[in-house]
């Protein structure tokens, strides 16, 4: 049963295409993350959902365009692909949002590779 | 700016031997430092974690050490084995989100 799910686990693509990552958490969390890991493994926050609002949106292109149809699910959209965009995303979600020891569980990744 | 600074970047121990692995922090807002491990292929899972009015937490092999004055902490990994062999994030939790150091890559050899 796997607490933090996100499809696909792999992604190839040309430069200039549209893709989508879903993710879907069956822990009853209310808030829900995506994270970029870039190729020297540093982990960095891009947004933060709670119980469908956004609310964290670091600097991140607006070429990415996340979405939370309710607060099990929520997808990543990105437009245009550049090569910068190849990377692992994960998902994660906590009880609530992050503080004191509500740590977080992460999906198992999405590796999209720009070519 | 990186808030959560982590080092060394790789470490090579000796199975049995101890790992250590080492944070430093500047926001005093953070109110929770865990530890995550993650292996080639997977994400990143919690491993231990230490609030910042103990300075000290032990579970099996895995220690934090936490320093508040001087906005520190460091896990050590006791009798280390092969299959300890990952990477390890330092994190804190503060401001809704959570922020990871650089990670270390660990390679325990036989």
């Amino acid at each position: 049963d796997t607490a933090v799910s996100q499809t696909p686990k792999y992604l190839v693509t040309q430069m200039g295409n549209d893709k989508s990552i879903k993710c879907e958490q069956n822990l009853g969390h209310d808030t829900m993350y995506w994270y970029k890991q870039d190729s020297k493994k540093f982990l960095k926050i891009m947004f933060s959902y709670n119980n469908k609002e956004l609310i964290i949106n670091e600097t991140v292109p607006n070429r990415f365009s996340p979405k939370s149809p309710d607060k099990a699910h929520l997808n990543l959209h990105i437009n245009s692909l550049e090569l910068g965009d190849s990377a692992v995303y994960f998902c994660a979600s906590s009880q609530v949002p992050a503080s004191g020891a509500n740590v977080l569980t992460f999906g198992a990744g999405s590796r999209l590779t720009v070519l | 700016q990186q808030q959560v600074k982590q080092s060394p970047q790789s470490l090579i121990v000796q199975k049995g031997g101890i790992s250590i692995i080492n944070c430093a922090y500047e926001n005093t807002a953070f109110d929770y430092f865990p530890w995550y491990q993650q292996f080639p292929g997977k994400g990143p899972a919690l491993l231990i974690a230490i609030r910042p009015d103990v300075s000290e937490k032990k579970e099996g092999r895995f220690t934090i050490s936490f320093n508040k004055s001087a906005k520190q902490f460091s896990l050590h990994i006791m009798d280390s084995q092969p299959g300890d062999s990952a990477t390890y994030f330092c994190a804190a939790i503060g401001g809704s989100r959570l922020t990871f150091g650089e990670g270390t890559q660990l390679t325990v050899n036989p």
